[in-house]
């Protein structure tokens, strides 16, 4: 099993430009997440899934889309790329929604935007 | 407001033991967690603890109170791999997990 995959691991873009991350995973889990890793801070949840078809906000959306047309694979867009977005994307996913649930994270992302 | 603290870093020598301690204030408290993060890599599961007491697993121990909103993770006999960074994380009342900013541990021979 390949876990939870992301692509691009790596993308510069420049202010206004847009562009998607895609996760895929493969543990046909119903839970999926989009974090957000930035130096001193800890993980932000930006947008997450209970499943397919479904989608909320997490702590900061703002600027952020996404889509759960699959139950493997969770879409993370962004419309106009700001510097302030310039970070390290972690997807994630879990079988379910209980405390005791752990997460499988990707391999991440690295956007910088100029 | 919802906040964890843990130490920014923490130095410990090669086959030596280092606690790391995590602090944390949520809106409710559905369980704790401790990742483990290398350097460029995506964050690994390490333990969780959702009642009071030690929780070990080989060279790992992880301890709670909740009482006192505390954590912390023993780690024993350290090696060389065991330089990272380690995360705490509090599953609050709505079943989100909060995420400490990290505690980078460095190993020394």
């Amino acid at each position: 099993n390949a876990g939870v995959t992301q692509t691009p691991k790596f993308r510069v873009l420049k202010t206004g430009q847009s562009m998607t991350l895609l996760c895929a995973q493969d543990m046909n889990h119903e839970y999926m997440y989009w974090y957000r890793q930035d130096p001193g801070m800890g993980l932000r949840l930006i947008h997450y899934s209970v499943g397919e078809g479904t989608t909320a906000k997490g702590e900061v959306p703002d600027g952020y889309n996404v889509s759960r047309l699959k139950k493997q694979n969770f879409l993370l867009g962004l419309e106009s790329a700001a510097p302030s977005q310039t970070s390290v994307y972690f997807c994630a996913s879990s079988s379910g929604g209980e405390s005791h649930n752990e997460q499988f994270f990707g391999p991440g992302t690295r956007l910088t935007v100029l | 407001g919802q906040n964890i603290d843990q130490p920014t870093e923490m130095t410990a020598t090669e086959g030596a033991i280092v606690q790391i301690n995590c602090t944390y204030q949520t809106s409710g408290f559905n369980g704790l967690f401790w990742y483990q993060q290398h350097a460029g890599e995506a964050p690994t599961f390490l333990s969780y603890n959702v009642l009071d007491g030690l929780e070990e697993k080989g060279r790992f121990s992880s301890f709670l109170s909740r009482s006192k909103g505390y954590s912390y993770l023993l780690l024993k006999e350290l090696q060389m791999k065991d330089s990272a960074s380690y995360l705490c994380a509090v599953t609050d009342s709505n079943y989100q997990l909060i995420w400490g900013a990290g505690t980078k541990l460095i190993i020394k021979p």
